[in-house]
């Protein structure tokens, strides 16, 4: 069993629609990040979060530490959202990445 | 674009050549971090260093794997005697220590082992 198992896999939107993008985890943790890759390989950190809730523009991010969660939201999703969200979790000095969810917003 | 540069950025190399890869961090982060990322999965940990001192291995990297960050800046990352199973894109990050720090990813380098 993977230690950061993302759901779905793969999500294809409609322009305009509120996604949700989810992760758990079962090793202990110093923070959790969500991360976006874009094709070609450039990953960029949208949020790292250790409780509670993050906002930024249309991007929320939200974690669960009893229930070891964490769910990244988009609103009013666009096209050029369109990349994969790869959720990752601080263990000791390293990050344990998840497989990655691969969004496709179409216009 | 992040501030850590990777060179090269696509490396095509025959079977049981050796190949050298090259991170630059943001110059005042004194962590340094190799990542692996094979086609539809997420990143995995490979080795970090604080400063030059390369503090953890992950057990992905056999004895063909070799990474120096000589004077705390730069690093590289040398692979010998190539195998198919090492192609993968081989992304690197740096940070500042510190729990709470965020790593900056490089844009890394694809290597393709025919």
């Amino acid at each position: 069993k993977n230690e950061v198992e993302q759901s779905p896999q793969n999500l294809t939107a409609q322009e305009g629609e509120f996604i949700t993008i989810n992760c758990s985890y079962s090793v202990g943790i110093s923070a959790l990040h969500w991360l976006q890759q874009h094709p070609g390989g450039g990953i960029v950190s949208l949020f790292m979060l250790s409780s509670g809730k993050k906002k930024h523009g249309r991007l929320i991010a939200t974690i669960n530490i009893q229930e070891k969660h964490s769910s990244l939201h988009i609103t009013a999703s666009h096209p050029r959202d369109s990349a994969v969200y790869i959720c990752a979790v601080g263990y000791g000095n390293k990050l344990v990445f998840g497989a990655g969810t691969i969004l496709r917003v179409k216009s | 674009d992040t501030g850590v540069s990777q060179d090269p950025r696509h490396k095509i190399t025959k079977r049981g050549q050796n190949v050298t890869f090259r991170c630059d961090p943001i110059s005042e982060h004194n962590r340094l971090y190799w990542y692996r990322q094979t086609l539809g999965q997420g990143p995995e940990f490979l080795t970090y260093f604080q400063n030059e001192a390369q503090l953890e291995k992950s057990r992905l990297l056999s004895d063909r794997f070799s990474a120096e960050r000589p004077k705390g800046s730069f690093s590289t990352l040398e692979i010998q005697r190539t195998e198919q199973g090492d192609s993968a894109m081989y992304l690197c990050a740096s940070s500042l220590s510190g729990r709470w720090s965020e790593q900056f990813f490089g844009p890394g380098t694809r290597l393709t082992v025919l």
